[in-house]
């Protein structure tokens, strides 16, 4: 089983739209949580962290639940440079990050 | 004012070379980070160093070793490279300390052996 799994899409949704995707992780230690975005043929960065209250950063919303080793993001109101590959990701201890494969969103006009 | 910066951007080369791919950092980050993205997309941690020691090592060939000047540089060295070596190679770095360290990527080195 890998240690993080995403639905890898793709997602295609209207702009406007509201979209959201999910992730789980395996390993129950696991401290720090992030979505990170990965352009076409670009490197990955990092869109938001997740922490177990919930956060919002504008028309982005990240959620935690450690007991269900879920991660999940909603984007609301869809533009078309939303397009691009969602990446969650893990870090457990000795900092290295553990991606999921990601889920590929397009927003169509 | 390039954050992390990795060179060459793009590397073609033959089956057997011996190759380097360099990295540098210029934000002050003590920890520093080389991932591979194969042609699934799929990243994956290759090796961390944390104030030039080695602190992660997956289970990568022996052939490929990483090397720190500096707090500021972690280079690439791979020997006698194969096919299945081809990929996109991403150097990272973040900061010192506890808590929540974001990792800054650099832009990727393009490999493709033939």
């Amino acid at each position: 089983r890998k240690e993080v799994e995403q639905d890898p899409g793709p997602f295609n949704v209207p702009e406007g739209a509201t979209v959201a995707f999910n992730c789980t992780y395996s390993n129950s230690a696991s401290q720090s949580f992030f979505w990170y975005r990965q352009d076409c043929r670009k490197e990955p960065k990092l869109l938001m962290s997740v922490y177990s209250s919930g956060n919002e950063d504008g028309r982005f919303t990240a959620q935690l639940n450690r007991a269900s080793q879920y991660i999940s993001l909603l984007i609301r109101d869809s533009k078309l440079s939303d397009s691009a590959t969602y990446l969650c990701v893990v870090e457990n201890s000795g900092y290295a990050l553990n991606f999921g494969k990601g889920t590929s969103l397009l927003v169509t006009p | 004012d390039t954050a992390v910066s990795q060179t060459p951007k793009y590397l073609v080369t033959q089956m057997g070379n011996d190759k380097s791919i360099k990295c540098e950092q210029n934000l002050g980050h003590d920890t520093m980070y080389w991932y591979k993205q194969d042609s699934k997309k799929f990243l994956k941690i290759m090796f961390s160093y944390n104030n030039k020691e080695l602190i992660i090592n997956e289970t990568v060939p022996n052939r490929f070793s990483p090397k720190s000047p500096d707090k500021a540089h972690l280079n690439l060295h791979i020997n006698s490279l194969e096919l299945g070596d081809s990929a996109v190679y991403f150097c990272a770095s973040s900061r010192p300390g506890t808590g929540i360290r974001e990792q800054y990527f650099g832009p990727g080195t393009r490999l493709t052996v033939t």
